[in-house]
């Protein structure tokens, strides 16, 4: 069964405490990982898109990597603003629809 | 430019009414889905509309939920009779892709409607 778990639940950083977060899956077929930030009483919010493993994407103060059997999303420097709960999600084989995981809430303290 | 909208943005309501989910996706987005996201868990796929066809209905959780998208555009959750185990926050996307999504066409989520069944 297609399987997506994002570690930890939660993580507590001071400002300036560099991270990671982990989303480890499995899937027949990787089409694609997604990772979306969601604030309270909003929408998830597209980040980033993987394809294959090795490949690295930057944004900001957060870059995303991934292999065959996880993704990491790093966290550099974090602001108290970063703060959010952060999703990931796969896309596989020839379906659309995406496997979500539960969510990493990630809370940055000044 | 406007985002995907959904109305109302919280709806509390008694066991056993019925209530309507609105959502307005971004113009020209072809692909638009519903999904359910419930404390602690991953978001739950619901349906899916290309156009104005839902070629996969598989996620609804019963015959008490329906959707229907007219125009190509506006989209409506129903749910009839509804329970406690309902109460959830109810999310729309949209996205420009046909059915596949990529990385130049993601979901745009709205900030959807939080459902409370008492």
């Amino acid at each position: 069964e297609d399987q997506v778990t994002q570690s930890p639940e939660a993580l507590r950083l001071q400002e300036g405490e560099s991270s990671s977060l982990n989303c480890s899956y499995t899937v027949s077929g990787l089409r694609g990982l997604f990772w979306y930030r969601q604030d309270p009483g909003k929408g998830p919010e597209f980040l980033f898109t993987l394809y294959s493993a090795g490949e690295e994407k930057e944004k900001e103060r957060l870059k995303a990597t991934l292999t065959k059997k996880e993704s990491f999303l790093h966290i550099t420097a974090p602001k108290p603003e970063d703060s959010a709960t952060y999703l990931c999600a796969v896309q596989a084989g020839g379906n659309y629809q995406l496997i979500w995981g539960a969510g990493t809430k990630l809370i940055i303290k000044p | 430019g406007a985002g995907v909208s959904q109305s109302p943005s919280n709806k509390v309501t008694e066991k056993g009414k019925d209530v309507e989910l609105r959502c307005d996706p971004i113009s020209g987005h072809t692909a638009l889905y519903w999904y359910r996201q419930s404390l602690g868990q991953g978001l739950e796929f619901l349906i899916y509309f290309q156009g104005n066809s839902a070629p996969d209905k598989s996620g609804l959780p019963s015959d008490r939920f329906s959707a229907e998208r007219t125009g190509g555009s506006v989209s409506t959750l129903t749910i009839q009779r509804t329970q406690q185990e309902d109460s959830a926050v109810y999310l729309c996307a949209s996205s420009a892709g046909q059915g596949m999504v990529s990385y130049n066409s993601p979901l745009h989520f709205g900030n959807g409607t939080r459902l409370t069944v008492t």
